[in-house]
């Protein structure tokens, strides 16, 4: 596609609710980034996949939290039991080189916002 | 601890006047900075980036940044604003063999026209 793009772009989850985002990357590309961006905070690091493997997970916050890219292309973040603290924009980044190697542009997705009532 | 810090949060300018957004990063080891910009309702553009080589870089729409090694700074500069110019700002530092990116808090900037 032209872009990397997310759906849904607005959720709303009831507290305890499990909810899916989507992310479909740049064709081709190797690198996918998962970012979540608290209101008036710039976006923090939750997990990277090099094609269907997932390298680094340190950013997720809880085991509530699972990322899964089963094919190397598209990704889904899960949330299970959510909670108000989760509510923020959910974002998907991706690259075209892989290897750990950030030496290319990473581009974004509109995002997800999530709002847990 | 590896960090990105953003000076200041909310920049008020009038069309024409020069902007500069400070931008400082604790990082160990080789370091990519770049600059992102997010318009109303967009989503994060880059504006420019540095890896290696000239420390004076270029980037769209007549923005440059200047990598200054002793200051750990990355401040992005404009000679003169636009209305259009109004958006969200965003530094962000990475590794060269790592993926993930780390975010300042970024800084707001509104151009009155």
């Amino acid at each position: 596609g032209a872009g990397v793009s997310q759906s849904p772009r607005y959720k709303v989850a009831k507290r305890g609710q499990d909810v899916a985002l989507r992310c479909d990357p740049i064709s081709g590309h190797v690198s996918l980034f998962w970012y979540q961006q608290a209101l008036g905070q710039g976006p923090e690091f939750l997990t990277y996949f090099q094609n269907e493997a997932q390298l680094d997970k340190s950013g997720l916050p809880s085991d509530r939290f699972f990322a899964e890219r089963p094919e190397g292309s598209v990704s889904t973040l899960k949330i299970q039991r959510t909670q108000q603290e989760d509510s923020a924009v959910y974002l998907c980044a991706s690259s075209s080189t892989g290897g750990g190697r950030m030496n290319t542009e990473a581009f974004f997705g509109q995002g997800t916002r999530l709002t847990v009532v | 601890a590896q960090s990105v810090s953003q000076h200041n949060h909310h920049v008020i300018l009038s069309e024409a006047a020069s902007l500069e957004l400070g931008c400082n990063y604790s990082y160990g080891g080789t370091v990519n900075l770049f600059w992102y910009v997010q318009y109303p309702g967009q989503h994060l553009q880059l504006l420019l980036k540095y890896f290696s080589g000239d420390p004076l870089v270029k980037g769209i729409k007549g923005f440059e940044a200047e990598f200054i090694k002793s200051k750990f700074s990355f401040n992005l500069r404009k000679p003169s604003v636009q209305w259009s110019d109004t958006a969200e700002y965003f530094c962000a530092g990475g590794g060269s063999n790592t993926g993930k990116l780390i975010f300042g808090q970024g800084t707001t900037l509104q151009v009155k026209p």
